[in-house]
């Protein structure tokens, strides 16, 4: 059984803080790491994904990946209050379909 | 470029009735995702589609759930008899192909299903 496991959260960071959600993966073969957005009774959208060991930057977001301890992360740098959703990491396992495992996903909430 | 659409948006019946979802995907996605959201949860796969073929079915409850793809554009999702446990939000995704392990999946904005 493949798992992906986020603490539930909810993690609470004042305005231009920076918030750290992480995620742990079971999976060894896993090739690709998802992380998406979702607003409340909205669905998820995509912020990035990530497949290199180390981290990648688009703007205030930065993906970090460790597959050696099988740890990927999402750091968001000058939180907002428009950032306050819950964040879903995603992993593929690379099989015939590339198909998604969805961990339960971290709420975070941007105090101003 | 319109969005994968989904309907109905919301949906109450009573325990072992049946309910049909429908999905529309985004126009050229050959792949389409069927995933059951219970509150507080992530999505869950229940049945993806390449073109009108089953890729993974693997999470489906096959006893009451079905899918299908007739042509391989649109898709329905029928739960029958409904149970109190289904109560969820059901979420289509479609994106370009299955064949990478970078597609972006797009999703629906799902349907709400609430079982009496």
């Amino acid at each position: 059984q493949k798992e992906v496991e986020q603490n539930s959260g909810p993690l609470s960071v004042p305005e231009g803080a920076i918030a750290s959600l992480n995620c742990t993966y079971s999976d060894r073969g896993s090739q690709s790491f998802f992380w998406y957005r979702q607003y409340s009774g909205k669905s998820p959208e995509l912020i990035m994904f990530i497949y290199s060991n180390g981290d990648k930057e688009d703007g205030r977001f930065t993906a970090q990946l460790n597959k050696a301890s099988q740890y990927v992360s999402l750091l968001i740098r000058d939180s907002q209050p428009s950032d306050s959703a819950t964040y879903l990491c995603a992993v593929n396992s690379n099989n015939a379909g590339n198909m998604l495992t969805f961990g339960g996903g971290t709420r975070l909430m941007v105090k101003p | 470029e319109a969005g994968v659409a989904q309907s109905p948006r919301y949906k109450i019946i009573e325990k072992r009735q049946s309910v049909a979802f429908w999905c529309n995907p985004i126009s050229g996605h050959a792949t389409l995702y069927w995933y059951q959201q219970i509150l507080g949860q992530g999505p869950k796969l229940l049945i993806q589609f390449q073109n009108n073929g089953v890729v993974d079915d693997s999470q489906l409850p096959k006893d009451r759930f079905s899918a299908e793809r007739l042509k391989g554009v649109d898709s329905t999702l029928k739960i029958q008899p409904a149970k109190l446990e289904d109560s969820a939000v059901y979420l289509c995704a479609s994106s370009w192909t299955s064949g990478s392990s970078y597609n972006e999946q797009f999703f629906g904005p799902g349907t709400r299903l609430t079982v009496l």
